[in-house]
């Protein structure tokens, strides 16, 4: 079956470390993205990637970090820098179709709680 | 910055219903328009998919209407069922860049 997988679903850590969340994908999507979720707000861009070795800053990149050595592969990286990192993580992909599609596709998330 | 409003924020109905969600988007220049659905805990599940050069798509008992004149998009929700219960959310694609922007959802709850 062809999707996006996020691992792991939850994920837990002490405030000053580093901590890196998994999303790979296996629909052959050019384009990758991380989200952050919180209560009562809508999703903010952290960081998105259009093609292999090639990213750029979202809304709301300080404090994390990204790399996409791999299509299929999209690593975050939470830094000690971020001040607030709890929250729900969503890592989405995108194909371009017909020049005018862009239809986005979602994995399930991971949700950090640092204390 | 392209902003995009979903409104009510929440909305409870009896079953059977039929109910309209909005979405209001500040920049009419999009691609496209996509409305998700998100249970508690999950990731979106995509539902409609409109492209800038439509007015509306369906798939089953949903129908998407998009009008960028006024900057207005609409989900219709035909005969709803307890299982319809979920944040739905909206998002689009401006012509000048690659960054979606999603609306804050509205929860709905479809009462047996």
């Amino acid at each position: 079956d062809g999707g996006i997988t996020q691992s792991p679903k939850y994920l837990f850590r002490k405030e000053g470390q580093n901590v890196t969340l998994s999303c790979e994908q296996n629909l052959n999507h050019d384009a990758m993205y991380w989200y952050r979720q919180d209560p009562g707000q809508g999703l903010r861009l952290i960081y998105y990637s259009q093609i292999v070795n090639d990213f750029q800053k979202g809304d709301i990149a300080e404090g994390y970090s990204v790399s996409r050595e791999k299509k299929e592969s999209f690593p975050l990286t939470v830094t000690s820098a971020q001040k607030n990192p709890t929250a729900f993580y969503l890592c989405a992909s995108s194909i371009q179709m017909d020049m005018k599609r862009y239809e986005q596709y979602f994995g399930p998330g991971t949700r950090l709680t640092v204390t | 910055k392209q902003e995009v409003t979903q409104i009510p924020a929440a909305l409870s109905v009896p079953e059977g219903e039929n109910l309209v969600l909005n979405c209001s988007f500040t920049d009419s220049a999009i691609y496209n328009l996509q409305w998700f659905r998100q249970d508690p805990g999950k990731g979106l599940t995509s539902l409609l998919l409109i492209q800038s050069s439509q007015r509306e798509q369906t798939s089953g008992r949903l129908n998407a209407s998009l009008d960028k004149s006024s900057g207005r998009s609409t989900l219709y929700i035909a005969a709803s069922q307890p299982g319809d219960s979920a944040t739905y959310l909206c998002a689009c694609l401006p012509n000048t860049g690659n960054q979606f922007y999603f609306g804050t959802g509205t929860s709905l709850t479809v009462i047996p």
